[in-house]
């Protein structure tokens, strides 16, 4: 078990609406990564949250958004939800700098969504 | 843009044997990492073993090797003596040495061990 957690395990929305999505990073750790994984994929690079700034993101429309707050822990939002949002969303904690062991990521269980 | 490959969407092992997972990347990029992943039911992401592309010597992490080779972007993975707990799918990932763990990460192999 990492430190990371995330909150909630499972959630169905109906298109259209919003949700927000929490993870919780591990003590010591400055960024946050959040990555969509659809059933039978890998995880795809959402964004990047270091110090509160948005610092990297991946190919995904501006309806996806994140914030990172003062203790770095990290809120996805999803905006006008379809379908296609279906999918295990994960997050990931970890040091910004320092050596390749420092920095290495620690993610948490996910949360699923299903978007009906 | 950067792309992770692995072709072998399943492999099976017999426990205590040897099992090799294949993956190929592209990049035009000539520092980076490149890494093994294991996916459990439990759905957490666990590192098993992390290669800097500028270390010619391959990484090594108990029973778990792997075969880089810059030339060719390729970057395999064998686990010696499998054991039951090594069944989950297996990502491979790379990332650029400067952006801090943005993955890309393949489409994952699934690995089955038979008692």
């Amino acid at each position: 078990e990492t430190g990371v957690t995330q909150s909630p395990t499972h959630l169905i929305k109906t298109r259209g609406q919003q949700v927000t999505l929490r993870c919780s990073s591990q003590s010591g750790h400055n960024t946050v990564s959040w990555y969509q994984q659809a059933l039978g994929q890998g995880p795809q690079f959402i964004f990047q949250y270091y110090r509160e700034e948005e610092n990297g993101r991946g190919n995904f429309p501006p309806r996806f958004s994140g914030l990172q707050f003062p203790n770095y822990s990290s809120e996805l939002n999803v905006n006008a939800l379809e379908l296609d949002d279906s999918a295990l969303y994960l997050c990931a904690s970890s040091r910004r700098w320092g050596s390749p062991k420092d920095t290495e990521a620690f993610f948490g269980q996910g949360t699923r969504l299903t978007v009906v | 843009a950067q792309t992770v490959t692995q072709s072998q969407p399943e492999m099976s092992v017999q426990e205590a044997e040897t099992v090799t997972l294949s993956c190929t990347y592209d990049t035009s990029e000539s520092d980076y990492y490149l890494f093994w992943y294991k996916q459990p039911p439990s759905r957490q992401m666990i590192l098993v073993i992390r290669q800097e592309a500028y270390k010619q010597q391959n990484a090594t992490e108990n029973r778990f090797s792997v075969n880089f080779q810059k030339a060719a972007k390729s970057f395999s993975l064998k686990i010696s003596d499998s054991q039951l707990g090594d069944a989950a799918m297996y990502f491979c990932a790379y990332s650029h040495s400067n952006t801090g763990n943005q993955f890309y990460f393949g489409t994952g192999t699934s690995l089955t061990v038979i008692p």
